[in-house]
């Protein structure tokens, strides 16, 4: 089945630093890799969907200065969490529809100190 | 956007028991799909079901479009099965539903 790998699994960094999520997939092409956040003991919510050669579309809410998107090929995105804070600390996740369901990286959890 | 209910949000089962998890939507949708959530984060995907009913091991799921909701079914629970799980939808972008704590207690 498709497979997406998401890196790092955990993070801990300091506030005001930057931290880069990737999301690659490995055995196809995703034109298309959307990012949800999760807090805790809540749902997904859809942050942005990005675009492979095209600038990404972010759900309301959502600062575009603050989580920049790059999907530079075909099989990776990235997402990189600017200036972070401790109210950014949140389960971080990506996801791509392979045209019969969408599948998911394994997520990333992000904790700002 | 679609609104996603999920029913009950918390059970507790004692292993070996079944027991049926329902997820609402609020529009028609083009796909369904179930996700059980490991403590780790991870989502597994369980079952894409726009409609119809499918079933995989002890782990079954009933979609009915038309009255827009879906049913889990799940059966002879594990301590594996806790968790949590989701129902989510495709309308114009996938909607996560509120989702169902599972606790399997041996």
């Amino acid at each position: 089945g498709a497979v997406v790998s998401q890196h790092p699994s955990w993070v801990i960094c300091k506030s005001g630093t930057s931290v880069k999520i990737e999301c690659r997939s490995l055995d196809f092409q995703a034109t298309t890799m959307f990012w949800y956040r999760q807090f805790p003991k809540q749902s997904l919510m859809l942050m942005a969907t990005s675009n492979e050669g095209s600038k990404a579309t972010y759900e309301q809410g959502v600062e575009k200065d603050k989580f920049l998107i790059n999907h530079a090929s075909l099989t990776l995105s990235t997402l990189t969490v600017t200036s972070a804070h401790p109210e950014d600390s949140s389960f971080y996740i990506c996801s791509t529809d392979r045209g019969y369901g969408y599948t998911f990286g394994s997520g990333t959890r992000l904790t700002v100190v | 956007g679609i609104q996603v209910e999920q029913s009950p949000p918390d059970l507790i089962l004692q292993e070996g028991a079944n027991s049926t998890l329902r997820c609402n939507f609020s529009d028609s949708v083009n796909n369904l799909q179930w996700f059980h959530q490991n403590p780790w984060g991870q989502l597994i995907n369980l079952f894409y079901i726009p409609s119809g009913t499918k079933q995989n091991g002890r782990l079954s799921a009933t979609t009915v479009a038309t009255e827009r909701y879906s049913l889990l079914y799940i059966s002879s629970s594990q301590t594996t099965d806790s968790g949590v799980y989701f129902c989510a939808v495709v309308g114009n972008q996938f909607y996560f539903g509120t989702g169902t704590s599972l606790t399997v207690i041996p």
